[in-house]
Formats: structure tokens, C-alpha cells, sequence
């Protein structure tokens, strides 16, 4: 049981390039989400969705897409890089909402 | 508004002395409250749920809906204590809970 796997867990992009942060889970859970922690601002929920198929926009949405196309998986894409988007990222899951959550190891990324 | 306020940035005691790490919220209804640790470089891992009313790692909290604060507390500080600390709760999505909303956390140090 892996719990909350995330891929890669470091990267480095320069301005104007995307990528695919992975997120996968082996416990079944419906909640999945995507939280940006930055130093000073706690963690912020980009994106989340609440089983497959089914996703909609946190807090910090822009820049980022994602899709649900089965329970285990919840992909994070970031379209453009900018370096506002340097942070780390955390991929987290529920088996029902705010019920808690198992998060990921973290993905640190870096747009220079 | 739901929020999630947590007053210290940083808090530094010696090994040995009580810790109370400072946790105020607004919600409307009836939250369900948690502590999340992050040890450096590491993934979330959930500390405490008010619901369970469990101590961990010595650690306890109490949900005072009178002043809507669910501070953490310890009474003899350790050094392996030592993180970063999140109070956190569920969004209220038209009376049901969904992701969880984080303070920005408090830096705790413990001194030998």
C-alpha cells in the first residue's frame, strides 16, 4: 500500500515551458487535490476533484489544469511556466471530503 | 468567510516547557478541526482530529467553539518536535465538508 505517490519529486523549467506533475493513489479515495505551499502563505488549494471525471478550481487555479480520468490518478499540468510558479507541490487525497487527507511526498519545482 | 488564523509565524521554547500553538477559525456550523506536522523537507502527515479526541506524541487540542480556537498544546516540549505546524478545516460546501482550508502555520523550535 503506497498510500500517496507523486512524480517527479524535483524539476527544473524555464519560463514559458509545461509539464505534467503525477499523482497517484492505491486507497480507493473519491477527494483528491492540489495545494501549492509557498514560504509565508501556507498551503493553497490550486485544483481538486471530488471523483473521476469531476474537477473544479481552488484558490490558485490559474496557470494549471488537471483532469480525472480514473479514481487513482489526478495529473497536475502547468501550461506556460512562469517563475511565480516556483514552489512545492503537494498532491493530497480523501476518501471523502475533509476527512483526512494522505498527502504526498511533494513535488519541488523551480522556473527560472 | 471560512478562515483559518494562526498568530505566530515562529515560536521558539526550550526542552522541557509547555508549547501552545495558537489556532483561531470562522466557519459556520460545526467544523471539523485538524493538525497537520511537517517535518523539514517532508511530506503532511495529519497530527490530530478534534473528532477523535486522541492525544499524539503527547500532543492534545481542544475545540472551544465559545472563542473559536483549536490551540495545540503539550506540556514538556521535546527537540524532535521540532516543524511546522497547520491547524486546518473542511471547506463548507452547502453544509457538507470538502477540502481543507490551512493557516499559514507556525515554525516550531525546540532548544536544547
Amino acid at each position: 500500500n503506497a498510500g500517496v505517490t507523486q512524480t517527479p519529486k524535483f524539476q527544473v523549467l524555464k519560463t514559458g515551458q509545461s509539464m505534467t506533475l503525477q499523482c497517484a493513489q492505491d486507497m480507493n479515495h473519491e477527494y483528491m487535490s492540489w495545494y501549492r505551499q509557498d514560504p509565508g502563505m501556507g498551503l493553497r488549494l490550486i485544483h481538486y476533484s471530488v471523483g473521476a471525471g469531476i474537477t473544479d478550481q481552488g484558490e490558485v487555479p490559474n496557470g494549471y489544469n488537471v483532469s480525472r480520468s480514473t479514481t487513482e490518478d489526478f495529473p497536475l499540468r502547468l501550461l506556460s511556466a512562469a517563475p511565480s510558479q516556483t514552489s512545492v507541490y503537494f498532491c493530497a487525497s480523501s476518501p471523502t471530503g475533509g476527512k483526512g487527507y494522505t498527502f504526498g511526498s511533494g513535488t519541488r519545482l523551480t522556473v527560472v | 468567510a471560512q478562515r483559518v488564523t494562526q498568530p505566530e509565524k515562529l515560536l521558539s521554547v526550550f526542552k522541557g516547557a509547555p508549547v501552545e500553538l495558537k489556532c483561531n477559525y470562522s466557519y459556520s456550523g460545526s467544523p471539523e478541526l485538524f493538525w497537520y506536522v511537517q517535518y523539514s523537507r517532508q511530506r503532511l502527515q495529519l497530527l490530530l482530529r478534534h473528532i477523535s479526541r486522541e492525544s499524539i506524541k503527547g500532543f492534545t487540542a481542544d475545540l472551544n467553539k465559545g472563542e473559536t480556537s483549536f490551540h495545540l498544546k503539550k506540556p514538556f516540549a521535546q527537540e524532535e518536535d521540532s516543524a511546522m505546524y497547520y491547524c486546518a478545516l473542511p471547506r463548507n460546501y452547502g453544509g457538507s465538508q470538502g477540502n481543507l482550508i490551512f493557516g499559514k502555520g507556525t515554525k516550531l523550535s525546540v532548544k536544547p
